[in-house]
Order: structure tokens, then sequence, then C-alpha cells
């Protein structure tokens, strides 16, 4: 059973701070999804990663395999970043973290 | 952009009623999930379905629970016999290999 912890679960920062959102599993995967989880409910999509970096506009995702670790970045954060983070390590099945909550103050 | 779609978004139901949550998933994808997440916790795996069978079933996911794909395109989650802690927001997802992971918008189900 793959245990998937994040850190922090609550966040809150000014507008234009850099954010590191941290997920760790204690598993091998297949890929490690970034998930994003707005008010109403709905769960987009960001990274799947397995290996290396990847870039979204002011977002970042990175893994270390051997680590069993990833993080989330954003540059320049803005309000409409609000919203709580969820990376998901990925084998036959997604294995979610508890989600992090993010509140960008103006 | 591809997208799975979830009906109903809400459903009231009454404790011991029998519901049926439907989701129509992307059409080329190969593995179907369903997700529940209890308000203020975290997302948690219910069932996954590939190939037209149940492939993996959680510990949640018991007598009261069963999945169909009854015309090869919807994807239902029936919950027998509703109880009180069945209330959540119930989510759809699709996986193909090496692609992301689509999810639908979810229902809500509260069960009073």
């Amino acid at each position: 059973k793959n245990e998937v912890e994040q850190s922090p679960q609550n966040l809150t920062a000014q507008e234009g701070e850099f954010i590191t959102i941290n997920c760790s599993y204690s598993v091998g995967i297949s890929a490690l999804h970034w998930l994003q989880q707005h008010p109403g409910g709905g769960i987009v999509s960001l990274f799947m990663l397995s290996s290396g970096k990847k870039k979204h506009g002011r977002l970042i995702a990175t893994i270390n395999i051997q680590e069993k670790h990833s993080s989330l970045h954003i540059t320049a954060s803005h309000p409409r970043d609000s919203a709580v983070y969820i990376c998901a390590a990925r084998n036959e099945k997604l294995t979610f973290g508890t989600g992090t909550r993010l509140t960008i103050i103006p | 952009e591809p997208e799975v779609t979830q009906t109903p978004s809400h459903q009231v139901t009454q404790m011991g009623q029998e519901v049926i949550l439907r989701c129509v998933p992307i059409s080329n994808h190969l593995y179907f999930y369903w997700y529940r997440q209890i308000l203020g916790q975290k997302v948690e795996f219910l069932v996954s379905f590939y190939n037209n069978e149940i492939s993996e079933k959680s510990e949640i996911f018991d007598d009261q629970f069963s999945v169909e794909r009854p015309d090869g395109s919807n994807f239902t989650l029936k919950i027998r016999s509703t109880k009180l802690e069945d209330s959540a927001m119930y989510f759809c997802a699709t996986l193909h290999p090496n692609t992301e992971a689509f999810f639908g918008q979810g229902t809500r189900l509260t069960v009073v």
C-alpha cells in the first residue's frame, strides 16, 4: 500500500511569493500526478511526471525517483492560485495525498 | 480537450434508497475509476474497472456498491441502500497508459 504524504497542509502567502508544496510516497510508482481542486470540488490535472521536471506557465513540478519525493512550485503567486493542490501516486490506480490548501492574499 | 462527464451534479436521497451515479468516460481510455471524498477529507479510491470488469476494489467498496458499463459508453456506480456516511463527493476518473488523469466534475451525494 502506497502512503502519500504532503506538506504543508495549509499555506498562506502574499501575492508574488514563491510557493513550494512537497509530496513524498512510500512505494515505487509509474508516475506522479499533481492536481488542483477548486472550492466547487472539481479536480483538474496539472502535471504528470515520471522523471525530472516539467514547467507550465508559472507552475513547475519536479520529481526525484530515488528519494520518492516531488515538489510543486508556483512562481509569482496570484490570488487566483488559491486552491487545494493534491499529489497522487500512480501505479494501477492513483493514491491521493491529503492535499495542501493554498491561500494567496492580495 | 477530452472530458469526463458526470451526472447528476448533486443528488439528495433518503437513507436506505438506491442511487446510481453516472459517468461518461473518454472514449478511447481503458481504465476507469470511482473515487470519493468525504467533506474535509482526502480523496479515497473505491474501485477500478478495466476490460469490462473490476480490476481492484478498496475496503470501502462493499456489497452495497456495484459498477457497470451497461452500454459501452456510460460507467455507473450504484449504491444499493444508502447510509448517512455515504454522503460525499464522488468522482469518476479515466486513465490511459502514459496520459494525464481526467476527472469528472463530481457528483455531490447527500444522504438524509
